[in-house]
């Protein structure tokens, strides 16, 4: 059963950087990318960007001048970091796996993409 | 972007009631579409994947349904458990996926 552990600092002033860090048990690590996805209050959900264990990373474009994803491999752990953060930035952030199940077509194969593992979320507010 | 569009927005209804809440992507995204169930509090959760596939260990009363633009969600008897916030979800243009806006299922 995978589960995905995170944490990070709750709480910023405008202009610092969001730093968290999900760590992954009892899973396979490689073969899967790992997301940021963010809530703001009341709002619905925002894909922030993902990695996977050889570093590959993918960015939410409204977001990537600010965003920087990492893995570190031998602690099976990713991160994020989020800088110059202003109040539209106040979310809760989830981590997440992308999984997938592959269906053999006529011709082609057909990968169907869904977040399957969550975190149980990091609140982060950014006040002065 | 492909933007995702639920409605309503929020439904009530009564335990034991069937429920159908409707997703509708701005292009055609085939079946690239999931469902998730959101509570107060809690990450969400994967009910539906690929338009119609139910993800393990979800209960047969939740099914989906549709291809293309329009995508339905489809409670068979609602249960205590079942009041909470869903959400579609497009695959289509992975990694790039986008969300709907949430769908808020109330008690009557």
């Amino acid at each position: 059963q995978v589960q995905l552990q995170q944490w990070g600092a709750g709480l910023l002033k405008p202009s610092e950087t969001l730093s968290l860090t999900c760590a992954v048990y009892g899973g396979s690590f490689s073969g899967y990318y790992w997301s940021w996805i963010r809530q703001p209050p009341g709002k619905g959900l925002e894909w922030i960007g993902e990695i996977n264990h050889s570093g590959s990373t993918n960015y939410n474009p409204s977001l990537k001048s600010r965003v920087t994803i990492s893995v570190d491999t031998s602690k099976n752990q990713f991160s994020l970091k989020l800088s110059s953060v202003t109040a539209a930035d106040t979310a809760v952030y989830y981590c997440a796996r992308r999984g997938g199940t592959m269906v053999r077509g006529v011709i082609e194969q057909y990968y169907y993409y869904y977040m399957d593992v969550w975190g149980k979320g990091t609140t982060v507010t950014v006040s002065s | 972007d492909i933007q995702m569009t639920q409605s309503p927005s929020s439904l009530s209804a009564s335990v034991g009631d069937r429920v159908t809440i409707t997703c509708r992507a701005s292009q055609s995204i085939s079946s690239y579409l999931n469902w998730y169930q959101q509570k107060p509090g809690k990450a969400p959760k994967l009910l539906i994947y690929a338009a119609s596939s139910l993800q393990s260990g979800v209960p047969s009363r939740f099914s989906g349904s549709g291809s293309g633009t329009d995508f339905t969600l489809t409670i068979s008897s609602l249960q205590p458990e079942d009041f909470a916030t869903y959400y579609c979800q497009q695959s289509y243009s992975t990694p790039a996926i986008t969300f709907g806006q949430g769908t808020r299922l109330e008690i009557k």
